[in-house]
C-alpha cells in the first residue's frame, strides 16, 4: 500500500493564481482531512470529509474549497492564492475518525 | 470546545538527560489522546496513543484525567529524538485537534 499520497510536493504561486492540491489514499478509509502546518501554530484543520459525498469546514476554511471525488481522493483548491496561504499542507485519512495517517505534505509558497 | 496546549515551543536537553514534553487538554467527554512526531521535513507519524499504554522508542505517556494532562516522557534522551512533537486529542465529531507543537533539540 502506498498509504496517503499527495501531489505536488512543492509549488510556487503568484498572488491571485489558482491551484488544486491532490490527495489519494489506498487504505479504504472513510474519513479524509486537509491540514495546514505553520510555525508556532501547529496543525490546523482546513476541511474534512467524514465519508464519501460529505465535506465540512474545519478551523481555517476561508480561501479554500474541497472536493471528495470518490472514496480514495480528496482535493483542496485555492481559487485565488494569497501570501497568507504560504504553508505546508498535509492530507490525512482514517477509517472512521480516530488517529489518521498523514501524507508527505505539499510545501506551498505564494509570492 | 476541545483544546490542546503544549506550553513549550522549544525544549533543549543534553543527550542522556530525561525528557518531558508537556501536554494539557480541555475536553468535556472522555478523551482519546495521541502523540505525533515529525522528523525534519518528513510527514507526521503516530508515536503513541494513550489507550495502548505502550512504550515506543523509549517514550511513554500517561493520561492524568485529574490534571487533564498527557505528558510525554523519556528517561534518557538520544540525539535521534530531535524532532517536532505534537500532542493531539480526538474528540469524536469535533475531529482531531493538535497542540502547537514542541521542538525538541537534543544536544550532544
Amino acid at each position: 500500500n502506498a498509504g496517503v499520497t499527495q501531489t505536488p510536493k512543492f509549488q510556487v504561486l503568484k498572488t491571485g493564481q489558482s491551484m488544486t492540491l491532490q490527495c489519494a489514499q489506498d487504505m479504504n478509509h472513510n474519513s479524509m482531512y486537509w491540514y495546514r502546518q505553520d510555525p508556532g501554530m501547529g496543525l490546523r484543520l482546513i476541511y474534512y470529509s467524514a465519508s464519501e459525498g460529505t465535506t465540512d469546514k474545519g478551523e481555517v476554511p476561508n480561501g479554500y474549497n474541497v472536493s471528495r471525488l470518490n472514496k480514495r481522493e480528496f482535493s483542496l483548491r485555492l481559487e485565488s492564492a494569497a501570501p497568507s496561504q504560504t504553508s505546508v499542507y498535509f492530507c490525512a485519512s482514517s477509517p472512521s475518525g480516530g488517529n489518521p495517517d498523514f501524507g508527505p505534505g505539499t510545501r506551498l509558497t505564494v509570492l | 470546545a476541545q483544546r490542546v496546549t503544549q506550553p513549550e515551543k522549544l525544549l533543549s536537553v543534553f543527550k542522556g538527560a530525561p525528557v518531558e514534553l508537556k501536554c494539557n487538554y480541555s475536553y468535556s467527554g472522555s478523551p482519546e489522546l495521541f502523540w505525533y512526531v515529525q522528523y525534519s521535513r518528513q510527514r507526521l507519524q503516530l508515536l503513541l496513543r494513550h489507550i495502548s499504554r505502550e512504550s515506543i522508542k523509549g517514550f511513554t505517556a500517561d493520561l492524568n484525567k485529574g490534571e487533564t494532562s498527557f505528558h510525554l516522557k523519556k528517561p534518557f534522551a538520544q540525539e535521534e529524538d530531535s524532532a517536532m512533537y505534537y500532542c493531539a486529542l480526538w474528540g469524536g465529531a469535533d475531529g482531531l485537534t493538535f497542540g502547537k507543537g514542541t521542538h525538541l533539540i537534543i544536544q550532544p
